[in-house]
């Protein structure tokens, strides 16, 4: 079975603080497929990324950033200098032999002004 | 603007009303899938269809009915619905769900949120 935990419900920052959004995960694959997806307000969940279980590598793009720890079953989502237009919830989601993604509950993030 | 499109946006219906929801893709994918989304809960997969055949049902009430008449589009019908049935159902497509290539991302629509009175 596969299971995505987001223990972050909610999460308020003010703008141009740095954020991390946690994800923990749960499968018996040896290969997956994380990802993250972003829910605006309008409702559809843009994806922001994929990482697969070979690639620890971290990666930054522009003031995202994500951490894959394996060892620890985390892939945990880190905004930079946090702009307003951040708020969202955010998802994250696991893709395994079952072919069905799983995703976690979500983190509603809000940045303040 | 993701590439599937959703309609209607809102939706309020009786319990004793029949309704669809549509979702259209325009990214010449292969797979389309409908998840419910409930206040404060993960999201649900409930149909899955690749080239228009369903390969997964995951336990949804028989009052909710899919129809994929082609690649490009995916019916919700609905009918006699419980109020606990109000959600955000989504749509989305990816390129395939072939059982040796599973890592391609969805792409959602915006949804239609349903209210059930």
């Amino acid at each position: 079975a596969q299971k995505v935990t987001q223990a972050q419900t909610e999460i308020s920052v003010v703008e141009k603080e740095d954020v991390t959004l946690d994800c923990v995960y749960e499968t018996r694959d040896t290969t997956y497929y994380l990802f993250w997806y972003k829910q605006p307000p309008s409702g559809e969940l843009v994806f922001l990324i994929r990482r697969n279980s070979f690639d620890e590598q971290n990666e930054i793009s522009g003031r995202y950033s994500w951490n894959f720890q394996k060892s620890t079953s985390s892939f945990n989502f880190t905004i930079t200098a946090s702009q307003v237009v951040d708020s969202a919830v955010y998802f994250c989601a696991l893709l395994g032999s079952a072919r069905q993604l799983t995703f976690g509950s979500g983190t509603q993030l809000t940045v303040l002004p | 603007e993701t590439g599937v499109t959703q309609t209607p946006r809102h939706l309020v219906m009786g319990m004793t009303n029949k309704k669809s929801l549509k979702c259209e893709q325009h990214l010449g994918h292969n797979a389309m899938y409908w998840y419910k989304q409930s206040a404060k809960k993960p999201l649900e997969l409930m149909f899955v269809y690749s080239l228009e055949e369903r390969v997964e049902n995951n336990s949804v009430p028989s009052r909710f009915s899919p129809e994929c008449p082609n690649s490009s589009h995916l019916f919700l019908h609905l009918h006699t619905l419980q109020p606990e049935d109000s959600a955000l159902y989504l749509c989305a497509s990816s390129q395939d769900i072939t059982a040796t290539d599973y890592n391609t991302e969805a792409f959602f629509g915006q949804g239609t949120r349903l209210t059930v009175v």
